[in-house]
């Protein structure tokens, strides 16, 4: 069974870096898109992008495009989330999920999540 | 703004029937998978390409397609169906994913 284990909770102040993880175990993990979800503060999911660890092939929303960088390292089994200079409004819960379908970008396996906090 | 229409909230009774719906263009082309998200945890699927029920999912989840707009419903509301819905999709090229807003579902 793949599982996919999230990062700690991060506090960081505006215009600081960050890279959140997401690491997955289980002998399938290697055939799996990973992506980003955001979810703000008492608001809906936000797809945000999808990797494929294997090749580094990936795929963004548009509303994230140049916002964050999504990469992998595929010998740990590892997904990463980074930022280069945070805003207040990058506060928010971010899950990792992951789906073996290429182009239907649905999820259903999760992370439970990284909460992600931005203040001065 | 979400690229999915779902409606903030729809109330009902133990027992009677929910149904929430999710509109968008992108729904003529591409299927559309259903979430329920309760408070403090992750998502879970419940519903994928369109009708299709996951493993371990009750019956009293279905789901159905027609043009622009998917439904979700739930037969026989149970007190613990109470969590947030969400729709999801891709874009009309199937390049990115997109979700709807999310619909509160109360059980009264």
């Amino acid at each position: 069974e793949v599982q996919l284990v999230q990062s700690g909770a991060e506090v960081k102040k505006p215009g600081e870096s960050l890279k959140i993880s997401c690491k997955g175990s289980g002998d399938r993990f290697s055939n799996y898109w990973i992506g980003w979800v955001r979810q703000m503060p008492g608001k809906g999911l936000e797809w945000m992008g999808i990797i494929f660890p294997g090749d580094s092939d990936s795929r963004y929303s548009p509303s994230f495009q140049g916002q964050v960088t999504i990469s992998a390292d595929k010998s740990i089994s590892t997904v990463y989330l980074q930022w280069t200079s945070l805003q207040a409004s990058d506060t928010a819960m971010y899950y990792c999920a992951g789906t073996l379908e290429t182009g239907n970008w649905y999820f259903d396996l999760w992370g439970r999540g990284t909460l992600v906090t931005v203040s001065s | 703004s979400y690229d999915l229409t779902q409606p903030p909230s729809v109330s009902v009774s133990p027992g009677q029937t929910a149904r929430i719906s999710c509109s968008g263009d992108a729904l003529t082309n591409q299927y559309a998978y259903w979430y329920q998200q309760k408070p403090g945890q992750a998502p879970v699927l419940i519903i994928y390409k369109d009708t299709e029920r996951p493993s371990g999912i009750p019956e009293r989840f279905s789901g159905s397609s027609s043009g622009t707009t998917v439904t979700l419903t739930i037969s026989g509301v149970q007190a613990e169906d109470e969590a947030d819905y969400h729709c999801q999709s891709a874009d009309s090229s199937g390049i990115y994913g997109v979700f709807g807003g999310g619909t509160k579902l109360t059980v009264l």
